[in-house]
């Protein structure tokens, strides 16, 4: 398995607290993802980063903000929660090369009451 | 704007059974077309990727084949196994390093 670690795993919280979510990596990969998924749409892209520094919006994205200040580290930040971001939050990596799949990390359950 | 369909939405086979998944998309300009595994209350699982300029790809008991013209891939599991039942993914992807854009998924049982 790819080397992908998200944390927390599990989250609940309330309405109008910020939300910061990790994901790690030891693969040394170019490319991270973040994705939410929901009955009825699937997996969505929120944001992703193709590099240190480097970050560009996907088709969710209002509403979160993501950082990335070392290449193992992705943060996706909900800065002030409401219950449609309710979700599963799935981070992805990958090198960004021709015949190389993205690799997914066992996501994180966020639960906003 | 790249859409995703995959059909049925859910299919249950008894096992030793071959069956096939389909999955279509819009946009012909694709990159690749990624086929996905996702167990309960777990990730994604890369099963195969079938690059543009391709037409199949195979991986023991599964086969996917992808035919950009008509906008359709199809993964083909042959002799399927209880151990099989899981949602099954497919995925575009526009040019290299970019997102990727999903199906719902198709959640296969397969009966003892």
């Amino acid at each position: 398995d790819a080397g992908i670690t998200q944390s927390p795993r599990h989250k609940v919280t309330e309405t109008g607290t910020p939300v910061t979510l990790r994901c790690h990596q030891t693969e040394n990969h170019r490319y991270m993802y973040w994705y939410r998924q929901d009955p009825g749409h699937g997996l969505r892209l929120i944001h992703y980063s193709y590099g240190v520094k480097d970050t560009d919006k996907g088709e969710v994205s209002d509403g979160y903000s993501v950082s990335r200040s070392k290449t193992e580290d992705f943060l996706l930040t909900l800065e002030s929660a409401t219950s449609s971001q309710t979700s599963v939050y799935f981070c992805a990596i990958s090198e960004g090369q021709l015949n190389q799949p993205q690799h997914f990390g066992d996501g994180t359950r966020l639960s906003i009451l | 704007k790249q859409e995703v369909t995959q059909i049925p939405a859910a299919l249950s086979v008894p096992e030793g059974e071959n069956l096939v998944l389909n999955c279509s998309f819009t946009d012909s300009a694709i990159y690749n077309l990624q086929w996905f595994r996702q167990d309960p209350g777990k990730g994604l699982t890369s099963l195969l990727l079938i690059q543009s300029s391709q037409r199949e790809q195979t991986s023991g008991r599964l086969n996917a084949s992808l035919d950009k013209s008509s906008g359709r891939s199809t993964l083909y599991i042959a002799a399927s196994q209880p151990g099989d039942s899981a949602t099954y993914l497919c995925a575009a992807e526009e040019t290299s390093g970019s997102r990727l854009t999903f199906g719902e998924g198709t959640q296969l049982t397969v009966n003892p």
